[in-house]
């Protein structure tokens, strides 16, 4: 079965710092991988996936991912934190096949930057 | 483009009414719709997938019978949670995949509903 691990629950960093937040996950076939966003009070937006291509996927507001299989990961990072980072984030693994689809989300990690 | 939208945003119901929230695929069509319950500082919890035109599939540990799920179109997918009580306040979210999707492409996130059972 498929499953994600975010470590860390709460990550806090410096504005200008850079932001890495870990995922590992497990999968008995090729994963499909995602870092989702989400704002207080707000759906999810996603920032980046990785479906099989390019190992390191670039995705919107300046983050990066790479997909590392002998690692089992696919870390979220950003050279430069800004003030709007501010958010949680979340590592889903795409669960394709017989399943529809379905996304498994791990649990979270919130991030704080300041000033 | 790939909007998804919910209504209401947020509601407030008394204890054993039914409260009904739609999502909406705004600019595509849907064959699955996902919707998911998330409690404060919590991750999303899956709770059913559903399908345009049969019974959705419910995750192990959720009740069909209290959350009544209907995809009746292409674009639209309504939860009912019916005799709502107090323990059912969370926020609610859907999420859509593109009919024309082959890959397990991303899913497009509605806004959430805030629910609170009084």
């Amino acid at each position: 079965a498929q499953s994600v691990t975010q470590l860390g629950s709460h990550v806090s960093v410096s504005e200008g710092a850079l932001v890495l937040l870990r995922c590992n996950y497990s999968s008995s076939v090729p994963p499909y991988l995602f870092w989702y966003v989400q704002y207080p009070n707000q759906g999810l937006q996603l920032l980046l996936k990785y479906t099989s291509a390019a190992t390191l996927v670039k995705g919107i507001n300046g983050f990066e991912a790479e997909f590392k299989k002998s690692e089992t990961s696919f870390h979220l990072t950003k050279p430069s934190a800004h003030m709007s980072d501010a958010a949680e984030y979340f590592c889903a693994v795409s669960v394709f096949y017989n399943q529809g689809g379905k996304l498994i989300f791990g649990q979270g990690t919130e991030l704080s930057v300041k000033p | 483009g790939a909007v998804v939208s919910q209504h209401p945003s947020w509601v407030i119901c008394k204890s054993g009414t039914s409260v009904k929230i739609e999502c909406r695929s705004l600019d595509f069509q849907a064959t699955t719709m996902f919707w998911y319950r998330q409690f404060p500082k919590q991750s999303l919890m899956l709770m059913a997938t559903s399908n345009e035109g049969s019974k959705a599939t419910y995750e192990q540990g959720v009740e069909k019978d209290k959350f009544l799920i209907n995809h009746a179109s292409l674009t639209l997918s309504t939860l009912t949670v019916t005799s709502a009580h107090p323990e059912d306040s969370s926020f609610y979210i859907c999420s859509a995949r593109d009919f024309e999707t082959v890959l397990p492409t991303e899913q497009y996130f509605g806004p959430g509903t805030r629910l609170t059972v009084t």
